[in-house]
């Protein structure tokens, strides 16, 4: 099984700044199977980016993701009041078939 | 655009069967592959499964042996049964629509909270 450690736990900054999530695999993931959600309290996860890099429909380019092999990123230019939230990684491809990330918590500093 | 609406008892005895189905609306449920997600109280999320509209599936060992999938394509919905429940098996289930050559979910429902107590 494929374990996605994500860093750090939680991520206090203010509005505008920028914020970098890491995700580690535990073994080398497809950088076409590596994808990122933004959850709010209340809601469901929200796709952002898939394959890496990729935004999915409707997401804002503040939004950008990188990486391969077993390190990948999501970075968030400038945080606007809207984005404090948090985000998964998510792979495909090791069983179980897809495994997620224990997820990040962006808040307000 | 597809909307995925969840539905089911709110509340399951130990040891009994927690039935959910999720209605498709805005699209063809024939055209793609249909995935559970779960997610305990204040925790992360858990992938259950997914199927396929001819009914093929693929589960996560860890519930294999307690989860059974259907769909049903005249109705335009898909269905989890968990058996065997316990108190770990609280969470906020979630349907979704798996997007299979990018491995993402591209669509969720708001998902239902089931608590499983006697």
């Amino acid at each position: 099984e494929i374990v996605l450690t994500q860093s750090p736990g939680t991520l206090s900054l203010s509005p505008g700044e920028r914020a970098t999530l890491s995700c580690r695999a535990s073994q080398s993931v497809s950088s076409s199977y590596l994808a990122w959600y933004q959850q709010k309290p209340g809601q469901a996860p929200r796709l952002l980016i898939y394959g890496a890099s990729s935004r999915a429909t409707g997401i804002p380019d503040r939004f950008s993701g990188s990486g391969s092999g077993t390190d990948f990123t999501l970075t968030i230019s400038r945080l606007e009041p809207e984005d404090f939230a948090v985000y998964y990684c998510q792979q495909f491809g090791s069983s179980p078939l897809f495994t997620f990330g224990p997820g990040t918590k962006v808040d307000i500093k | 655009q597809v909307q995925l609406q969840e539905s089911g008892p709110g509340l399951v005895r130990p040891s009994e069967t927690l039935s959910l189905t999720c209605a498709v609306s805005g699209g063809s449920i024939s055209s793609d592959y249909w995935s559970w997600i779960r997610q305990p109280p204040g925790k992360g999320l858990e992938w259950i499964g997914y199927i396929f509209y001819t009914g093929s599936t693929n589960i996560n060992p860890s519930v294999k042996s307690r989860v059974t999938l259907s769909v049903d394509t005249s109705k335009k919905h898909f269905s989890l049964d968990l058996s065997s429940v316990t108190a770990a098996d609280t969470a906020v289930y979630y349907c979704a629509r798996l997007k299979i050559r990018g491995g993402n979910f591209d669509s969720w429902g708001q998902g239902t909270l089931v608590t499983v107590s006697s």
